[in-house]
């Protein structure tokens, strides 16, 4: 079975500080991304990653930045975390083979105070 | 733009009712089109993928659908272990991201 981590399942932070979010994936999976999801906006992509020390933008990238230093991990970073980054940030992969599904991690709840 | 909406948001059922969810889908061209489960405070769980018009694919209670321009999620007398959001994406041919809707929020009452 896929599976996919992610370092916490709630943080709170503050105003202004740099929030790091990690994701670890053991398939050996090219591709990751990193999404928000918030209610009545649905799951909504900030980045990506299709190999090691590549990335993407995604839809809603602003106030974001993305790691990817081993193919295993990709790191979601809030430069200087605000209120309105308050979300569930869920992480995913997917093999560059066949029809690209992606399997979802349990998810951060971040809340930003 | 690809653009995916899900139909009804939320539904109701008894026990044993069966229904169906509605994805309708625009894509320049379809590569595939997933279905997912997702419990609440929870990642979504992989279902279904759907590749051409006139598949289907089928998960114990559940069956999946498809045709050019939407899909069917077929919930045959349900459980109240169902209950949970359904979402459907959507990739097109030639991008790696996929392209979700809002999700239906299932409900089954005993």
């Amino acid at each position: 079975d896929v599976k996919v981590t992610q370092s916490s399942r709630y943080l709170v932070k503050r105003t202004g500080e740099k929030v790091f979010l990690e994701c670890v994936q053991d398939m050996d999976h090219e591709n990751m991304f990193w999404y928000r999801q918030d209610p009545g906006l649905g799951l909504r992509l900030i980045y990506f990653s299709y190999d090691v020390k590549m990335k993407e933008k995604g839809d809603i990238p602003e106030g974001y930045s993305v790691s990817r230093e081993k193919k295993e991990r990709f790191s979601l970073i809030l430069e200087s975390a605000s209120t309105n980054q308050t979300s569930m940030y869920l992480c995913a992969s997917s093999s560059r083979q066949g029809a690209y599904e992606q399997y979802f991690g349990p998810g951060t709840r971040l809340t930003v105070t | 733009e690809d653009q995916v909406t899900q139909s009804p948001e939320a539904l109701r059922l008894q026990e044993g009712e069966s229904s169906s969810l509605n994805c309708s889908y625009t894509v320049s061209g379809l590569r595939g089109l997933f279905w997912y489960r997702q419990d609440p405070g929870k990642g979504p769980e992989f279902l279904f993928t759907l590749y051409s018009a006139g598949e289907e694919k089928e998960k114990e209670r559940l069956k999946a659908t498809l045709t050019k321009k939407e899909s069917f999620l077929h919930i045959t007398a349900p459980k109240p272990e169902d209950s949970a959001t359904y979402l459907c994406a959507v990739q097109a041919t030639g991008r790696r991201a996929l392209t979700f809707g809002s999700g239906t929020r299932l409900q089954v009452q005993p």
